[in-house]
């Protein structure tokens, strides 16, 4: 079935550090891929997205990587700061759905990311 | 621009009552999708809607139901509540069903059923 996976449930790092977060995927037609962080009692906030066509994407302290041989994504921060503590899901957007548009997302597992002082 | 509202926040219902959310997508929005997410599924798509009319549906049984108004407010409804409906469910607008255009998320609402 559908799925988007994620390999570390959770990663520590040290402030200042850069983390790495990873992401497979399975769908190989899905076209657009976005990284939403999660902080305790709130929604999804879009970080950056990718299109298929694309194999990076900065944002502000952020990078977004796309493998499409391997179908493997990333999100890169830079110097990870104590706010960027959250679980970091990634996101799948499929347009397969008779043949029209859709907004479903699918979503990864998540990846807490334990930022220490 | 205010962002995208849920009502109730917080709703403790026991089983075999049903529940009504609401969601106001931000203003212009016409894109309306829901969310389920648990500690043991994740985020898992409940349906999708667009100028009133559902454009996609989740793997969720009947008791999960849905609707948009005109003036793009969606709501959805469970009936018959069992304890596995415990979750939270988040609502997502957007401009449209383009691809390129992001989905912003609300709240959610915390729903424990006992």
């Amino acid at each position: 079935g559908e799925s988007v996976g994620l390999h570390l449930p959770t990663l520590s790092v040290q402030e200042g550090d850069n983390s790495i977060i990873n992401c497979a995927y399975s769908n190989s037609a899905s076209d657009y891929f976005i990284w939403y962080k999660q902080e305790s009692g709130k929604g999804p906030q879009f970080i950056i997205d990718i299109r298929s066509n694309m194999d990076k994407r900065q944002g502000q302290r952020v990078t977004v990587l796309l493998n499409k041989t391997v179908k493997h994504l990333s999100l890169q921060i830079a110097a990870t700061q104590p706010g960027d503590s959250a679980v970091y899901f990634c996101a799948e957007k499929s347009l397969q759905y008779y043949g029209g548009a859709t907004n479903k997302l699918i979503f990864g597992t998540g990846t807490l990311l334990a930022v220490q002082p | 621009k205010a962002g995208v509202t849920q009502t109730p926040r917080y709703l403790i219902k026991t089983r075999g009552q049903q529940v009504t959310l609401s969601c106001s997508p931000i203003s212009g929005h016409r894109s309306v999708s829901w969310y389920q997410q648990t500690p043991g599924q994740g985020l898992q798509f409940l349906f999708e809607y667009f100028s009133e009319t559902q454009r996609n549906k989740g793997n969720f049984p009947g008791r999960f139901s849905g609707r948009q108004f005109s003036n793009s407010r969606s709501e959805m409804n469970v009936s018959t509540l069992e304890l596995g409906d415990s979750a939270l469910y988040l609502c997502a607008s957007s401009l449209s069903e383009v691809p390129g255009e992001t989905q912003y998320f609300g709240p959610g609402t915390r729903l424990l059923v006992l």
